[in-house]
């Protein structure tokens, strides 16, 4: 069974520009979850989809950020425009469900460099 | 709200020798508490995890982790760490109800000299 499967591996671009993250779950899963990590800083939730639905963007940091998931498969999170501070490592991650004793499982993460 | 706090940013030991990897965390009730590792070009692969019921747990990599609440830690040991082992841990918490949503501590960066 495939993972979590998240592309670009890297990606560099210059500030000012768009940048789109894309995010492939784990078959069936319905969660998916979008995690970022700045240089030297913890690993921090953005926000979690149940199906195409936004259950929680708490974490969203401003609305340069947004994020979609159209049929409730993949998610894509795109960046526009790209600030240095936006540098950074995402994480994708999905489980099967939201309560209860049930993990999530995380992808290799794009790293995303603005310059 | 729920923290977690990794005190070493950087740990170095020798290929053989026994590890410990502090973590402290913050939370209300019985948390679920969880250690994750990331190698280098590979995404965050869970090692062990820990719901409730016996506070020594066993995970991947000949790796164990102990809760202890008097103290709210959550400690990962390893007896003989090698070099494949060399690589960044985090631990980290699950939200109110869920081991999905989580609070990571800032990661402890591990070095395996030979």
């Amino acid at each position: 069974e495939a993972g979590v499967t998240q592309f670009p591996s890297h990606s560099v671009i210059e500030k000012g520009q768009t940048v789109t993250l894309r995010c492939d779950p784990i078959s069936g899963h319905d969660n998916l979850y979008w995690y970022r990590r700045v240089m030297g800083k913890e690993i921090k939730f953005l926000l979690h989809f149940v199906k195409e639905s936004k259950q929680d963007e708490s974490g969203m940091p401003n609305n340069r950020f947004l994020a979609e998931r159209t049929g409730g498969t993949y998610s894509t999170l795109k960046v526009q425009p790209a600030e240095l501070e936006d540098s950074g490592v995402y994480f994708c991650a999905s489980s099967q469900r939201w309560s209860g004793r049930t993990e999530a499982f995380f992808g290799q993460g794009t790293r995303l460099t603005v310059v | 709200a729920q923290s977690v706090t990794q005190p070493d940013i950087h740990i170095t030991v020798s290929e053989g020798a026994s590890l410990e990897l502090r973590c402290n965390y913050s939370y209300g009730a019985t948390p679920y508490l969880f250690w994750y590792v990331q190698s280098p070009g590979q995404g965050l692969q869970l090692l062990l995890k820990y719901f409730s019921g016996d506070t020594l747990v066993q995970g991947i990599k000949g790796f164990e982790a102990e809760f202890k609440r008097s103290q709210s830690s959550f400690n990962l040991r390893k007896p003989s760490v090698h070099w494949s082992d060399a690589a960044e841990y985090f631990c980290a918490v699950g939200a109110t109800g869920t081991a999905s949503k989580l609070t990571f501590g800032t990661g402890t960066r591990l070095q395996v000299t030979l």
